[in-house]
């Protein structure tokens, strides 16, 4: 079966720190790997990885995907509060279907 | 990316009805899919929306309780059928924007609570 799974499930830090969640998949026919924020209902996409240790970055958010250990990272460097949401990992399969994880639920306090 | 609303934002219903939810994206697109969030929990696919055929359904996921129309590239309606508390969720939309790159934009959303 295949299977997206993501740690922490949640996480609380202050303003100023660096944070790293973490993804790990177990799909047959695996296409790509995408992170999304997801505020109030809409998801927000912010990247699709389908490369192994190509770095892509935007502003203080930064991916990276390992096939050889299937895993990804999501950095976020200098939090503030508004990056409080959930964060969402989900695997493209055959079809274009996106199989996604229980997501993490982080909080930036002041 | 691609400008996509869903209408309606949100809805109240009383168990045993239906509702149909509306997709509609600003510019043609071949792939459109429905997914569900239930509360507390991650999105699931429930069903590919292919133009011009029968939707493709997901395991757990049935036609006579979640028909499908997909009448042309830039449009595609949800309907969740013979409703109960269960079905209380948030239905979205998402287009893979620009074609057979995997990246899937997401529509707002349409929070549905069943009472």
């Amino acid at each position: 079966e295949d299977k997206v799974v993501q740690s922490p499930l949640s996480l609380v830090v202050h303003e100023g720190d660096t944070v790293t969640l973490n993804c790990s998949y177990e799909v047959t026919n695996f296409r790509s790997l995408l992170w999304y924020k997801q505020e109030k209902k809409a998801p927000t996409f912010l990247f699709m990885l389908t490369s192994s240790g190509i770095e892509k970055k935007s502003g203080r958010l930064s991916s990276i995907l390992d096939k050889k250990e299937l895993s990804s990272i999501l950095n976020i460097t200098a939090t503030q509060t508004g990056d409080s949401a959930i964060y969402l990992c989900a695997s493209t399969i055959q079809g274009g279907k996106l199989i996604f994880g229980q997501g993490t639920e982080l909080s930036v306090k002041p | 990316s691609a400008v996509i609303s869903q209408k309606p934002s949100r809805d109240i219903c009383q168990r045993g009805t239906s509702l149909t939810i509306q997709c509609q994206v600003d510019s043609q697109v071949t792939m459109m899919f429905w997914y569900r969030q239930q509360p507390g929990q991650s999105l699931t696919l429930i069903a590919t929306a292919n133009q011009g055929s029968e939707a493709t359904y997901e395991s757990g996921f049935v036609i006579d309780k979640f028909p499908i129309s997909r009448p042309n590239l830039t449009f595609s309606t949800l309907t969740v059928s013979n409703l109960s508390p269960e079905d209380s969720s948030i239905y979205l939309c998402s287009v893979e924007v620009p074609p057979h790159t995997d990246t899937q934009y997401f529509g707002p959303g349409t929070r549905l609570t069943v009472l």
